[in-house]
């Protein structure tokens, strides 16, 4: 199986400023097809996940565009420009190129 | 307005069995693969099983092949869990998903003595 690792595990944030995530393949997550099946999910406690980024780089319909993903092969990142209060939770990077799909351990994002 | 609904967890002794359910609306249901997803209480999420929008293709994660089995039911929009020889360690919120990109709110089963 693949393993989807993350850093930081925590990261506390101070409202209005930057924030990133990084997540690591252990192996290429290109797709037979060409694409890259990377997605970004983040969960608020009691609620069921919600997906923000598709495919390394598109968001979803709804997500603010404070929220950018980027990167290639094995390497990934989620951006948020200016750190909100609604943006505290805890967010997963999850491959789906090859099964059984995994998630990443998951980053906890709160306030300062 | 999408949504999934899932039923039919709860609590259940080691080795007994539990049926999840998830009705689906608001998309065209047979279009679609749809997954299960399980939580453990304070822990990471885990696939579990995916079924193809036919429902000819089935896979499972290695932890609960032989004792899970994934289906669906296009006239009625639900797809279903049942799980057998059940154990602690699947003692998770399950949730059931329509591809990766929409989930619904989950079902708790707890399976404990």
């Amino acid at each position: 199986d693949i393993v989807m690792t993350q850093s930081p595990l925590s990261l506390p944030v101070t409202l209005g400023q930057p924030a990133s995530i990084s997540c690591r393949s252990s192996q290429s997550l290109v797709f037979s097809d060409g694409n890259t099946y990377l997605n970004w999910f983040y969960q608020r406690p009691g609620q069921s996940p919600r997906r923000l980024i598709y495919k390394v780089s598109n968001r979803d319909s709804g997500v603010p565009d404070r929220f950018s993903g980027s990167g290639s092969g094995t390497d990934f990142t989620l951006k948020i420009s200016r750190v909100e209060a609604e943006d505290v939770g805890v967010y997963y990077c999850m491959q789906g190129s090859h099964w059984p799909f995994t998630f990443g351990p998951g980053t906890k994002v709160d306030v300062k | 307005e999408m949504q999934l609904v899932e039923a039919g967890g709860g609590l259940v002794q080691p080795g007994g069995s539990l049926r999840l359910s998830c009705a689906a609306s608001g998309f065209s249901f047979s279009s679609f693969w749809m997954y299960w997803v399980r939580q453990a209480p304070g822990k990471g999420l885990v696939w579990v099983s995916r079924i193809n929008s036919d429902g000819s293709s089935t896979t499972y994660a290695d932890s609960v092949k032989g004792r899970f089995t994934i289906s669906r039911d296009n006239g009625k929009n639900t797809v279903y869990l049942q799980m057998n020889s059940l154990r602690a360690e699947d003692t998770a919120v399950y949730y059931c998903t329509r591809g990766v990109d929409f989930w619904g709110q989950g079902t708790l089963v707890t399976v404990s003595s």
